[in-house]
């Protein structure tokens, strides 16, 4: 599996936009990027996944560079409860077999400042 | 509706026991994964099951782990003579099958090993 990279941690203050960012040199074109988050004390959460095209939903939005070898996580308005440990994953889009479980790197914790 | 449940939440046992951890995946779930989180990482996958069969078992750490699922929707797993590297949260996630895109994870449990 392709591997990504991901600062170990990044601070934000409450109600200011936060920008997650995630490298992934060696991604395949089958790869789809996903990423979960962690709260204190909880299993992960499923946050948002894409291809090619940049996402949003309800909790973020993914901005995929064009050569698909970075992505960043948007949090536009970070709350204290966005405080989390953020993974960064790449898998492949033929599920199924070894390649349906998630490969956790160690993340980036983000702190939120009030 | 319920999330994934796990039983129990904290087991702590000595060094040399045996151990059942217990899985309760979403309703009509047919894939199950177990990872295993060590303080400070990220979790790592040990077993993935589509229905009742181990589709991939190649993260389980040696022998002494085991897991079964015998009707397609409760999970255990087992770990045998435990050893006190064996501590960390076990963590189990559901899935609507393998290819679906969001995994849902329960809340673990935390094994300490004496």
């Amino acid at each position: 599996d392709a591997k990504t990279t991901q600062p170990n941690s990044m601070e934000s203050n409450e109600e200011e936009p936060v920008h997650l960012p995630c490298n992934h040199s060696t991604i395949s074109g089958t790869d789809y990027i996903h990423w979960y988050r962690q709260l204190p004390s909880q299993g992960p959460e499923y946050v948002i996944h894409g291809l090619t095209s940049n996402v949003n939903n309800r909790m973020a939005s993914l901005a995929i560079a064009e050569d698909r070898k970075s992505s960043t996580l948007i949090l536009h308005r970070a709350t204290l409860r966005d405080a989390a440990v953020y993974y960064c994953i790449l898998r492949d889009a033929n599920y199924g077999g070894s390649q349906g479980n998630l490969i956790f790197g160690k993340g980036t914790k983000l702190s939120v400042k009030p | 509706g319920a999330g994934v449940s796990q039983t129990p939440s904290n087991k702590v046992t000595e060094k040399g026991k045996y151990v059942e951890l217990r899985c309760d995946p979403i309703s009509g779930h047919t894939a199950l994964y177990w990872y295993r989180q060590s303080l400070g990482q990220g979790p790592e996958f040990l077993i993935y099951f589509q229905g009742t069969g181990a589709a991939d078992d190649s993260g389980l750490p040696n022998d002494r782990f085991f897991a079964v699922r015998p009707e397609g929707s409760v999970s255990t797993l087992k770990i045998q003579r435990t050893e006190r590297g064996d501590s960390a949260v076990y963590l189990c996630a559901s899935s609507h099958d393998a290819r679906s895109n969001e995994q849902f994870f329960g809340p673990g449990t935390r094994l300490t090993v004496l």
